[in-house]
C-alpha cells in the first residue's frame, strides 16, 4: 500500500485559499489519490479524487504533480466551516472487492477569524 | 450521494456485554465497510461486509469479536462483542461500489460512539 505523509497541522485566514499538502512518492500506476474530511463529530466526507490530471469540483481543487509523488488540496476560499481533519488516501486496489481506503493521520486545518 | 443512517447513534455498555450497530443505506451499493477510530485517532477498517457470506475482516480483527451481517444491498450490522473499556470508539459505516463501478467515492455513515464502563 502507498503511505501518505502529511502535514500534521495547519492555519489558514478566513476567506484565503488553504493550500494542503501530501507526499505519496511510492504510489503506483492505478493507483488514485483521494482527499476525505473529518468535521469534529461526523464521519468523514469525501472531497475530490484524480488519477493524474487535476481535478476541480464544487468544494476544491486536486493539483497531481506529473510523477505523481505529490498532490495539493486547494480550497479556493476557506471558511471557519472548513475547519476540520482532512486526510490524503490512496486508493489501495482489491481486484475482487472493490475500493478499501487506508487512512493516516491527517493534517489538522485551523480556519481563523 | 448515498444517505447512511447508524443506529443507535451513541450508547454506554457495561463491560462484557454485546452491543449490536446496524447501519442502513437509502440505495443499494455493492461495497459496505465497517470502520473504527478510538479517541483522538484516525480510521482503522474492522472488516469489509459482503452480502450473503462472510465478512472480510483486518489484520487484528476477529469474527468472534466484531460479527458482521448484511443480509441485504442496503443493510448491515457490526456487533461488538464482550465489550472492554478498550472497545470505547466511534464505529462507522461506510458505503461504496466495487472497483470499475462509478461512483468511485466511499460515502460515510454519522457513526456510533460507544462508551465500555
Amino acid at each position: 500500500d502507498a503511505k501518505t505523509t502529511q502535514p500534521t497541522s495547519m492555519d489558514c485566514a478566513e476567506g484565503r485559499a488553504a493550500n494542503l499538502p501530501c507526499n505519496h512518492s511510492t504510489i503506483s500506476g492505478n493507483e488514485y489519490v483521494y482527499w476525505y474530511r473529518q468535521i469534529h463529530s461526523q464521519g468523514p466526507q469525501y472531497i475530490i479524487h484524480g488519477l493524474k490530471n487535476n481535478e476541480t469540483n464544487e468544494m476544491a481543487s486536486l493539483i497531481i504533480t506529473e510523477d505523481r509523488k505529490s498532490s495539493t488540496l486547494i480550497l479556493p476560499h476557506a471558511t471557519l466551516r472548513d475547519t476540520a481533519v482532512y486526510y490524503c488516501i490512496v486508493r489501495v486496489p482489491i481486484m475482487e472487492y472493490g475500493n478499501k481506503l487506508v487512512f493516516g493521520a491527517g493534517t489538522i486545518l485551523r480556519v481563523k477569524s | 450521494s448515498a444517505v447512511i443512517s447508524q443506529k443507535p447513534s451513541r450508547d454506554i455498555c457495561q463491560r462484557g456485554t454485546s452491543l449490536t450497530i446496524q447501519c442502513q443505506v437509502d440505495s443499494q451499493v455493492t461495497m459496505m465497510f465497517w470502520y473504527r477510530q478510538q479517541p483522538g485517532q484516525s480510521l482503522t477498517l474492522i472488516a469489509t461486509a459482503n452480502q450473503g457470506s462472510e465478512a472480510t475482516y483486518e489484520s487484528g480483527f476477529v469474527i468472534d469479536k466484531f460479527p458482521i451481517s448484511r443480509p441485504n444491498l442496503t443493510f448491515s450490522t457490526l456487533t461488538v462483542s464482550n465489550m472492554s473499556p478498550e472497545d470505547s470508539s466511534i464505529y462507522l459505516c461506510s458505503v461504496g461500489n466495487r472497483e470499475g463501478e462509478r461512483p468511485y467515492e466511499q460515502y460515510f455513515g454519522p457513526g456510533t460512539r460507544l462508551t465500555v464502563t
